[in-house]
């Protein structure tokens, strides 16, 4: 099973508002990304966790706050968005350490308004 | 340090006729690299991925990637299009010198002529 689980599949949000997307795996993978992706774009990427712990935050704005509750959910916290934070948002996974595949989830696409 | 270039933004094909998508790359060291589609709306999904096994890759759906070190190429190829196959492609290649920076190409684009 090679699944990323990601939620909600669609949100609209007003930019004083505060939302979460949502993201879990099954596949025993300790490591999980959160990207960004505009329109036409590659993904960005904007942060890391290892073992649950952040390792890598790409100078995200903090209106965008991650949390690994434990190994398998991934939650990205958004707060006073702006209309230019609005894009698909992907969440993906690997083994921990080097070579490995990274699976992707569907994605959430946030419009921002 | 990696990186990968995708030299079309854009390819059109016939249904039935053969896909070559073109990604070159550069390394410092043994890469691993990977071929990723992206059908509208949906996220990336894993075609195939070269780790310095076999050079001749293939992956799901029919698509195979061959690894050539002296050309620094890692091209897709498909024999024959299938109107299915329209999606975004993107080539990867994982940065060595940290284990989580999974460096994309920018895309290339296929259309499949009916």
């Amino acid at each position: 099973d090679t699944e990323v689980t990601q939620t909600p599949k669609h949100l609209v949000m007003g930019m004083t508002n505060k939302k979460s997307l949502k993201c879990e795996q099954h596949m025993g993978h300790r490591a999980m990304y959160w990207y960004k992706q505009k329109a036409k774009k590659p993904p960005e990427l904007m942060f890391v966790y290892s073992y649950e712990k952040l390792s890598i935050n790409e100078s995200v704005p903090s209106r965008f706050s991650p949390e690994c509750p434990n190994s398998s959910l991934l939650n990205l916290h958004l707060h006073a968005l702006q209309p230019e934070d609005s894009a698909l948002y992907l969440c993906a996974s690997s083994q921990e350490g080097q070579g490995y595949t990274i699976y992707f989830g569907e994605g959430s696409w946030l419009t921002v308004v | 340090a990696q990186s990968v270039t995708q030299l079309d933004s854009h390819v059109s094909v016939s249904e039935g006729t053969p896909v070559l998508l073109r990604c070159n790359y550069s390394s410092s060291y043994s890469p691993s690299l990977f071929w990723y589609v992206q059908h509208p709306n949906k996220g990336l999904q894993l075609l195939l991925k070269y780790t310095s096994a076999a050079t001749l890759v293939k992956g799901i759906n029919g698509f195979e990637a061959e690894f050539k070190k002296s050309e620094t190429s890692f091209h897709l190829t498909k024999p024959s299009a299938h109107m299915s196959d329209a999606a975004e492609y993107f080539c990867v290649v994982i940065n060595t010198s940290g284990t989580y920076k999974y460096i994309f190409g920018t895309g290339t684009r296929l259309k499949v002529l009916a």
